[in-house]
This record gives structure tokens, C-alpha cells and sequence, in this order.
């Protein structure tokens, strides 16, 4: 069974870059998409962007270009690096597996949050 | 505001059913595959249907899955007072260069 465990600072100053970590276990990195997707408070879930095995990298348009999503096979990782932060990116952020098939989100992480303030 | 459209809440009681509404265009359910995932409070999304109406193994048949032309609906029969959740819709779509999008999510309340 494939775990995925977040990980990362819980509080990000405004401006600066949130750096998270997702640590897969149990299974390779390989053969699949990786996705971030991050809940808001009061809010509904928000595709951030995903990353191929390949190192083919889409985002969400409306983050402006201020997503870096990257992984690293050596440590089976990928991370998430989202910079000038604003108090409106303090959520929940989750990474997800993509099923092989590429049509759904078949393993999640348990989530961590991040709050954005000075 | 989110691509795809959900309504913010639903409530039934025990034992009754409920669907859930996911309205999109052709970008993106009109031509991609659409999942629901179930969301307790404090917890990670969890898969409830996949490929429009395909149940993942430990989920009960009580959920079901449709979708036609834009739209998609998740039906829950026999409701639970441990169904309360958010319900969230997603798929893929094409003006996003093929990334995913998700609906507003849907509250549901067993009364």
C-alpha cells in the first residue's frame, strides 16, 4: 500500500516561498502523475498542479506562474514550492497520487497546514 | 470560484437518499472521465467513485456514480449519520492544458 506523508513549515511569513515535501513510501514514484491540491479554510479543494515521473510539469493558471513543482527519484520526494505568499494561500495542502490510468486521485496524504502571516 | 458547479449544501434523513449535482462544459466533463471524493472533517479526500461510476474496492454500493453529457451526480441511497461530509466532483480540463479542476464541494447534512 502506497503512503504519502506531507511535510513542511506550518507558518510561512507574507512574501516568502512555502516549500512542502511529499515523501512516498511503499511504492515508486514512477509510471505516474503527482499532484498538489491544497483546501482553504471555508473553502472547496483547489488543483494546484501535478508532475510527471518524466519531470513534466502543469499548474493551476490562476496561481500566476508562482508554482515550482519538482521531484527527485533518488529520495522517491516530490515537493511543491509556492512563492510571494499571501494570506490567501494559508490552507490545507494535500499531495495525491494519480491512478495509472491518469482519470482520478487514488492515494492522498494526510495533509498539512500552512498559515501565511508575519 | 470553481470550474466545476456544486451545490453548497444537501441534507436527508437517515435512511433516505440524496444526489449530488456536478455541472461542467464540454472542456471538461463533456470529455474527461469525472471521480467523487468524500471528505470528513480534519481528514484527507477519500475516493468514492471513479470513471463516472466505478466503486473502489471497501466502498458501498450505496454510492453511485452517473454522468451525462456535462453534468455528473452522485447518488447516496440509505443514508448514514456517517455520511456527513463534503462531497467533491473532479476531473480534467482541456483550457487548463489537461489539469485538473475540482467542484465548490457539497455539505451534506443527515438530519
Amino acid at each position: 500500500q502506497v503512503h504519502l506523508q506531507e511535510s513542511g513549515p506550518g507558518l510561512v511569513t507574507p512574501s516568502e516561498t512555502l516549500s512542502l515535501t511529499c515523501s512516498v513510501s511503499g511504492g515508486s514514484i514512477r509510471d505516474h502523475f503527482w499532484t498538489w491540491v491544497r483546501l482553504p479554510p471555508g473553502k472547496g479543494l483547489q488543483w494546484i498542479g501535478h508532475i510527471y515521473f518524466t519531470g513534466e510539469t502543469n499548474h493551476n493558471p490562476s496561481l500566476e506562474g508562482r508554482v515550482t513543482i519538482s521531484l527527485d527519484p533518488s529520495k522517491n520526494q516530490v515537493s511543491l514550492r509556492l512563492a510571494s505568499v499571501t494570506a490567501a494561500d494559508a490552507a490545507v495542502y494535500y499531495c495525491a497520487r494519480v491512478s495509472y490510468s491518469g482519470t482520478y486521485y487514488d492515494q492522498w496524504g494526510l495533509g498539512i497546514l500552512v498559515a501565511v502571516s508575519s | 470560484q470553481s470550474v466545476l458547479t456544486q451545490p453548497p449544501s444537501v441534507s436527508a434523513a437517515p435512511g433516505q437518499k440524496v444526489t449530488i449535482s456536478c455541472s461542467g462544459s464540454n472542456s471538461n466533463i463533456g470529455n474527461n472521465y469525472v471521480s467523487w471524493y468524500q471528505q470528513l472533517p480534519g481528514t484527507a479526500p477519500k475516493l468514492l467513485i471513479y470513471d463516472n461510476n466505478q466503486r473502489p474496492s471497501g466502498i458501498p454500493d450505496r454510492f453511485s456514480g452517473s454522468k451525462s453529457g456535462t453534468s455528473a451526480t452522485l447518488a447516496i441511497t440509505g443514508l448514514q449519520t456517517g455520511d456527513e461530509a463534503d462531497y467533491y466532483c473532479a476531473t480534467w480540463d482541456t483550457n487548463m492544458n489537461a489539469g485538473g479542476v475540482f467542484g465548490g464541494g457539497t455539505k451534506l447534512t443527515v438530519l
